[in-house]
């Protein structure tokens, strides 16, 4: 069956410092994946988007690598801050070309002062 | 990108009585809107599909008598929860998509609703 794997376990970085985020994928064919961000007691926000052929994408501190190979998504947040602490999902489009995305649990991410 | 709004963000009730939660679409006619539930430390799980003017489709599992959708404009979709049960307590999330974005499809999210049935 198809799976998203997102480690479960929160990440605990100094402020300044380089997250990596990392998502799994199994049994997918994913066209594009997704990055959002989730505060607590809010909805998701859409950050990212990279496509099957692309192998990076940035914007500002993020960057995202997608390797189709690994079937695996690397999520970086360069010189991180405080205010970068909050819950990353991803995000693969469904099998079969639904353009509904299925959302993995998410990793924590705390950056301390 | 688009502005999602919903209401209430927070309610509780009693079980056995309903609760309606609205989603807005500010500034984005939207033929399509989705519902997800949330439990605490899991992921999103996607309850339907709502379609402007038709009937909703409902994912596996989800009671479609119990979990009531009415798409009844291009900016509004309701989600009624009937006959509330302690175990419908979660957090409910609506959204949308913008396939505008060249073939991709961002999704974007209402702030939320936590249902609390007592």
């Amino acid at each position: 069956s198809q799976k998203i794997e997102q480690n479960s376990e929160a990440l605990n970085i100094q402020e300044g410092k380089t997250a990596t985020l990392t998502c799994n994928y199994t049994n997918y064919s994913p066209a594009y994946l997704q990055w959002y961000r989730q505060d607590p007691g809010r909805g998701p926000v859409f950050l990212l988007l990279i496509r099957e052929n692309e192998k990076e994408k940035r914007k500002e501190r993020l960057k995202v690598t997608f390797d189709t190979t690994l079937k695996q998504s690397l999520f970086h947040i360069t010189a991180s801050q405080p205010a970068d602490s909050a819950t990353y999902l991803c995000a693969l489009d469904s099998s079969g070309g639904s353009y509904i995305p299925t959302f993995g649990r998410g990793t924590s991410l705390i950056v301390h002062p | 990108g688009a502005v999602v709004s919903q209401h209430p963000s927070r309610v509780i009730c009693k079980s056995g009585t309903s609760v309606k939660i609205e989603c807005r679409s500010l500034d984005f006619q939207a033929t399509t809107m989705f519902w997800y539930r949330q439990f605490p430390k899991q992921s999103l799980m996607l309850m339907a599909t709502s379609n402007e003017g038709s009937k909703a489709t409902y994912e596996q599992g989800v009671e479609k008598d119990k979990f009531l959708i009415n798409h009844a404009s291009l900016t509004l979709s309701t989600l009624t929860v009937t006959s509330a049960h302690p175990e419908d307590s979660s957090f409910y999330i609506c959204s949308l998509l913008d396939g505008t974005s060249g073939g991709t499809y961002e999704q974007y999210f209402g702030p939320g609703t936590r249902l609390t049935v007592t």
